[in-house]
């Protein structure tokens, strides 16, 4: 089934040791989506990718990277995480000139 | 301002009982409603969605809601819930501009009682 896919599900790092989040999508997709997403509160959008031109939001901390080598896969980079980063980090896609996004299950990263 | 309100935190009903959860949104241009449902641990799932037309849409797991463009309301309803139906629901706005961003409310948590 086409889906989008994020590894790993869990994720543990050090404060301040780099980590790197993956996400993919089967559903060839050109938009993909990173949100952030803390304990009982509403996803917030990190980035996003409209084909290759990438698209930050104003207020999404420099210690947040994102690539995407290709139209199947995301990155997020955390370059030095702090442990106000440990959260859900969700990945989406959707079809440019659709409205429609699907999320992946998620990863959860807890920062020791 | 774009901004979703969901004005209940968390809220028990019985299993059986009907249910409704509220959603209001402040948008500057036509908005596109969308209800996500999140099981802990886990990504969001597509409930329904509100682009034009019918202001009653129907989703999946019998979910239905109403969009109303005077009230600025995309309310969630269930004629009967089930215990399955517990988890966190997520209201969100958006549009075809701006890639497309979701804002989403701060959920609602649904616990159903036996």
């Amino acid at each position: 089934d086409a889906m989008v896919i994020q590894n790993p599900r869990y994720q543990v790092t050090q404060f301040g040791k780099p980590v790197t989040l993956s996400c993919s999508q089967t559903l060839n997709h050109n938009v993909m989506y990173w949100y952030q997403q803390k304990s009982s509160q509403a996803p917030k959008l990190l980035f996003h990718y409209y084909d290759k031109d990438f698209n930050n939001e104003a207020d999404t901390p420099d210690n947040f990277q994102s690539r995407r080598p290709n139209t199947s896969f995301c990155f997020l980079d955390i370059r030095s995480p702090g442990l106000g980063d440990a959260a859900m980090y969700l990945c989406a896609s959707k079809a440019g000139g659709t409205d429609t996004q699907y999320f992946g299950p998620g990863t959860r990263l807890t920062v020791l | 301002a774009q901004s979703v309100t969901q004005p209940d935190i968390h809220i028990t009903v019985s299993e059986g009982a009907s249910l409704e959860l509220r959603c209001n949104y402040s948008y500057g241009a036509t908005p596109y409603l969308f209800w996500y449902v999140q099981s802990p641990g886990q990504g969001l799932q597509l409930l329904l969605k509100y682009f034009s037309g019918d202001t009653l849409v129907q989703g999946i797991k019998g979910f239905e809601a109403e969009f109303k463009r005077s009230q600025s309301s995309f309310n969630l309803r269930k004629p009967s819930v089930h215990w399955s139906d517990a988890a966190e629901y997520f209201c969100a706005v958006g549009g075809r501009n701006q890639g497309g961003k979701l804002i989403f409310g701060q959920g609602t948590e649904l616990s159903v009682k036996p």
